[in-house]
C-alpha cells in the first residue's frame, strides 16, 4: 500500500497564482485533513473531511478551498497565493478502524510563495 | 484555537530518561496522541491515551490525567536517533474528530 501520497513535493508560486495540492490515500479511510506547519507554530488544521461530499473548516481556512468527491482524494486549492501561505503542507487520513492508532501523514509539500 | 502547551526545547544525554510534558484545555476531549517528527519528515505516531493512566510501548510510555488536562511522554534509554520534535495532539469530538497539535518539543540527545 502506498498510504497517503502528496504531490508535488516542492512548489514555488508567484503572488496571486493559484494551484492545487494533491492528496490521495489508498486505505479507504473516511477521514482526511490538511495541515500547515510553520516554524514555531506547530501543525495547524486548515480543512478536514469525514467522508465523500462532506468538508468543514479547521483553524486557518482562509485562502484555501477543498472538495471531497471521492473517498480517495482530498485536494487543497490555493485561490490566490500570498507570501503568508509559504509553509509545509501535510495531508493526513484516518478511519474508525485505526482512529486509536493515530493519523497517517503524507510526506508533505513544501510551498514557497514569492 | 485549542490551548495545548509543551516546552519548546529539551536536551538530554544518551542512555538517560527524559519526560516531555503537555497540558491542554479543550472541550469535547476524545483522546491524546504523541507524534515524533524528524527534521524534514512527516510526523509518525508514537502513542495514544484516552483513559487516565500509563500506556507503555517499549522505550516509550505516555501518561494521561484527564482531570488535570495533563499528559507526558517518557523516553527511556535515550539514543541519538531520538533527537526529533515531539508533538502532543488532542482529538476533539467524535472518533474521527479534529486533531489539534501543540507547537512541539525539540529534543536534542547528546552523546
Amino acid at each position: 500500500n502506498a498510504g497517503v501520497t502528496q504531490t508535488p513535493k516542492f512548489q514555488v508560486l508567484k503572488t496571486g497564482q493559484s494551484m492545487t495540492l494533491q492528496c490521495a490515500q489508498d486505505m479507504n479511510h473516511e477521514y482526511m485533513s490538511w495541515y500547515r506547519q510553520d516554524p514555531g507554530m506547530g501543525l495547524r488544521l486548515i480543512h478536514y473531511s469525514v467522508g465523500a461530499g462532506i468538508t468543514d473548516q479547521g483553524e486557518v481556512p482562509n485562502g484555501y478551498n477543498v472538495s471531497r468527491s471521492t473517498t480517495e482524494d482530498f485536494p487543497l486549492r490555493l485561490l490566490s497565493a500570498a507570501p503568508s501561505q509559504t509553509s509545509v503542507y501535510f495531508c493526513a487520513s484516518s478511519s474508525t478502524g485505526t482512529a486509536n492508532y493515530g493519523y497517517t501523514f503524507g510526506s508533505g509539500t513544501r510551498l514557497t510563495v514569492v | 484555537g485549542q490551548n495545548i502547551d509543551q516546552p519548546t526545547e529539551m536536551t538530554a544525554t544518551e542512555g538517560a530518561i527524559v519526560q516531555i510534558n503537555c497540558t491542554y484545555q479543550t472541550s469535547g476531549f476524545n483522546g491524546l496522541f504523541w507524534y515524533q517528527q524528524h527534521a524534514g519528515e512527516a510526523p509518525t505516531f508514537l502513542s495514544y491515551n484516552v483513559l487516565d493512566g500509563l500506556e507503555e510501548k517499549g522505550r516509550f510510555s505516555s501518561f494521561l490525567s484527564r482531570s488535570k488536562g495533563y499528559s507526558y511522554l517518557l523516553l527511556k534509554e535515550l539514543q541519538m536517533k531520538d533527537s526529533a520534535s515531539y508533538l502532543c495532539a488532542v482529538r476533539k469530538g467524535s472518533t474521527l474528530g479534529r486533531l489539534y497539535f501543540g507547537r512541539g518539543t525539540q529534543l536534542t540527545v547528546w552523546p
